[in-house]
């Protein structure tokens, strides 16, 4: 069911950019990129989502090429802690009383390992 | 402020075993969510609560699982019968609203071991 498709792994060392790529090439107008990582034993923490336009926030910028159908997400100065499985997720608008909704698809997302 | 908690962090049953998992979310989400994730696996979707009724229930893998919101805040996940298969770190997640730009916030999920 996963509609998007990234690397199983990168490295980047500690304060450079990470730049993770994700191809969503099937992903329709009205639905939305959604950025999660997880870190070992804990639950999936929010990153940040975006339509089309390009977004940033305190934890990461999210880049959208103009057709859509890839993205990426940008840590501009990565931390040992910021090591993590990263989850790109395309999240689906089609409202049926708004039951899918609730439905993300995680994929195996990429394991980012920063280095000292 | 507080995130989503989950009780317990950790459950060991023995196959044919009831349990329930508890989540309270985040103070004013009206949406809540449970997923499963197993090892090495991405989480995968099981239920979606807004309000108090399960606007979505098509994630269940059958009727050992129910979950419950009766109140519209604190929800329990219910296992019956409990099967080796169900091993799995159970999240649960709660968002402001039911929109598309409404993140979820999950918690650090119930680790369930059936014997």
């Amino acid at each position: 069911d996963a509609k998007t498709t990234q690397p199983p792994s990168m490295d980047c060392a500690e304060g450079r950019a990470a730049n993770l790529p994700c191809n969503h090439s099937t992903i329709s107008g009205n639905e939305y990129v959604y950025w999660y990582r997880q870190i070992h034993s804990q639950g999936p923490q929010y990153i940040i989502h975006g339509l089309k336009n390009n977004e940033t926030n305190e934890m990461a910028s999210l880049i959208i090429t103009e057709d859509r159908k890839s993205s990426t997400l940008i840590l501009p100065h990565a931390t040992l802690r910021d090591t993590a499985v990263y989850y790109c997720i395309v999240r689906v608008a089609t409202t049926d009383r708004g039951s899918t909704l609730g439905r993300l698809y995680f994929g195996r997302g990429t394991q980012l390992t920063v280095w000292p | 402020g507080a995130g989503v908690s989950q009780t317990p962090s950790n459950k060991v049953t023995e196959k044919g075993k009831y349990v329930e998992l508890r989540c309270d979310p985040i103070s004013g989400h009206t949406a809540l969510y449970w997923y499963r994730q197993s090892l090495g696996q991405g989480p995968e979707f099981l239920i979606y609560f807004q309000g108090t009724g399960a606007a979505d229930d098509s994630g269940l893998p059958n009727d050992r699982f129910f979950a419950v919101r009766p109140e519209g805040s604190v929800s329990t996940l219910k296992i019956q019968r409990t099967e080796r298969g169900d091993s799995a770190v159970y999240l649960c997640a709660s968002s402001l609203g039911q929109g598309i730009r409404s993140p979820l916030h999950f918690g650090n999920g119930t680790r369930l071991t059936v014997t």
